[in-house]
């Protein structure tokens, strides 16, 4: 079964950092981008961050709302996606989703989600 | 950044009715060079991860049942329903990819009426 799994989120205070984990399973990690999606309490989605296949050399972007504070990265022997969030506001409180994208160089379109983890930033 | 935006904010109909949710784009994402439209719609279910609908427009993800589709093209576009079912009640959302960052609709929320 083609799976994702997010894992890492929790309550943290503003200005700390957390890493978030996205482990794939049932099928090659490695020959799809991937990205990570949130959702605000009650609000729409906002796409995070995306992450090239190696092969079409690894390429990453971020949204501007979290450009120099997000990191994504990727580890496909593991089969696991990244992201690694520093200085927290209040703002990234949101369920954050990975997503594997339907192409390995980020077509923008998610054929496959997990079920989200949870990241509340609050004091 | 490309703003996203649907109409109407929530929608009922009854059971075997047909369902009409516009997206419309702040900036043409049809590509000329091979005449596609990059916008995807996805249907989020309480409690549940968003699932993919529909890409490039009017292609429905495999395992979608054909009474959902989607059409328009430039910077309108639709999803229909054409004879709801009790199990379609969610929000639906519209994105862009034509390029970075993806941006989505605020999603529209389908209701049993």
């Amino acid at each position: 079964e083609v799976q994702l799994v997010e894992s890492g989120g929790g309550l943290v205070q503003p200005g700390r950092s957390l890493r978030l984990s996205c482990t794939a399973s049932g099928f090659t990690f490695g020959d799809y981008a991937m990205s990570w999606v949130r959702q605000a309490p009650g609000k729409g989605l906002e796409w995070v961050s995306f992450i090239r296949s190696k092969a079409s050399g690894g390429t990453i972007e971020y949204a501007a709302s979290v450009n120099g504070r997000f990191t994504i990265s990727r580890d496909d022997s593991k089969n696991i996606a990244y992201l690694e969030m520093n200085s927290l506001k209040t703002e990234d409180t949101a369920v954050y989703y990975c997503a594997r994208d339907i192409t390995n160089w980020s077509q923008g379109v998610f054929d496959i989600w997990g079920q989200g983890t949870t990241v509340t930033v609050s004091s | 950044d490309t703003v996203m935006t649907q109409s109407p904010d929530s929608l009922a109909v009854s059971l075997g009715e047909r369902a009409t949710i516009n997206c419309k784009s702040s900036q043409s994402v049809l590509y000329s060079s091979n005449n596609n439209n990059y916008l995807a719609w996805y249907q989020q279910k309480q409690g549940q991860p968003p699932k993919l609908l529909i890409y490039w427009a009017s292609t429905r993800e495999s395992g979608v049942p054909d009474r959902f589709s989607g059409s328009g093209s430039g910077t309108d576009f639709t999803l229909t329903i054409s004879s709801l079912q009790a199990e379609d009640v969610a929000v639906y959302y519209c994105q862009q990819y034509y390029h970075t960052p993806y941006t989505f609709g605020q999603g529209t929320k389908l209701e049993i009426k």
